[in-house]
């Protein structure tokens, strides 16, 4: 019962470099998002997708992109690494849409970025 | 813009205590608002309120919304030490219907 899998779960980059944040679901959610949290802050909206093959932005995508080639994958890339992009990021998912009846979101257990 | 506001930022209780997080919005076209409790991963859901005055419960959590005033609370009664952690609130906003407005969040410590 794996639910939302985020790696990895720590991450030092250099300014300039590129990763990618894998996640994978295994509930069969349309639904799945990132976001981040800074230190005192609420979770931001980075990029959402509403199933295969369907992505777009949230609040802040600047400097992220996303594809969505299955229902159970979601990978955040960050081009060009940047220090504002140390942050802790969270992948979720839900079955429906967020808030709605079947829109609780389940959240996968973070991976920690550092950029130096 | 949308707004969840939470407080307060974070509160030192003694176990057996009862504590209310608060948490207001200001939300285009409101459907929900939901709590969530965050230890030291991922937040974990408890619960959805759409309905004005319906208290939701599970154990010694409760929680109500207000929908006049625009604000729900979360009560904890009878504290215990694993329910130290940052409680969330969030609204799901008007912003292509998909996103959720999260609070800055409440940090609880439950001192034994």
């Amino acid at each position: 019962n794996a639910g939302v899998t985020q790696t990895p779960k720590f991450r030092i980059l250099k300014i300039g470099q590129s990763m990618t944040l894998q996640c994978a679901q295994d509930m069969n959610h349309n639904y799945m998002y990132w976001y981040r949290q800074d230190p005192g802050m609420g979770l931001k909206l980075i990029y959402y997708s509403v199933g295969a093959g369907i992505t777009d932005k949230g609040e802040v995508p600047n400097g992220y992109n996303v594809s969505r080639s299955t229902t159970e994958d979601f990978p955040l890339r960050l081009e060009l690494a940047a220090p504002s992009q140390t942050s802790v990021y969270f992948c979720a998912s839900s079955r429906g849409l967020a808030g709605g009846p079947t829109g609780e979101l389940f959240f996968g257990e973070g991976s920690r970025l550092t950029v130096l | 813009e949308d707004k969840v506001v939470q407080s307060p930022l974070s509160l030192v209780v003694h176990e057996g205590d009862t504590v209310t997080l608060n948490c207001s919005y200001e939300v285009t076209n409101f459907r929900s608002l939901l709590w969530y409790k965050q230890e030291k991963k991922a937040p974990t859901f408890l619960f959805m309120l759409t309905s004005s005055g319906i208290e939701k419960k599970s154990g010694r959590l409760s929680s109500i919304l207000d929908k006049k005033e625009l604000f729900s609370i979360l009560n904890i009664t009878a504290t215990q030490t694993g329910d130290s952690a940052v409680y969330l609130c969030a609204a799901p906003s008007n912003f292509g219907n998909e996103k959720l407005t999260f609070g800055t969040g409440t940090r609880l410590t439950i001192i034994p």
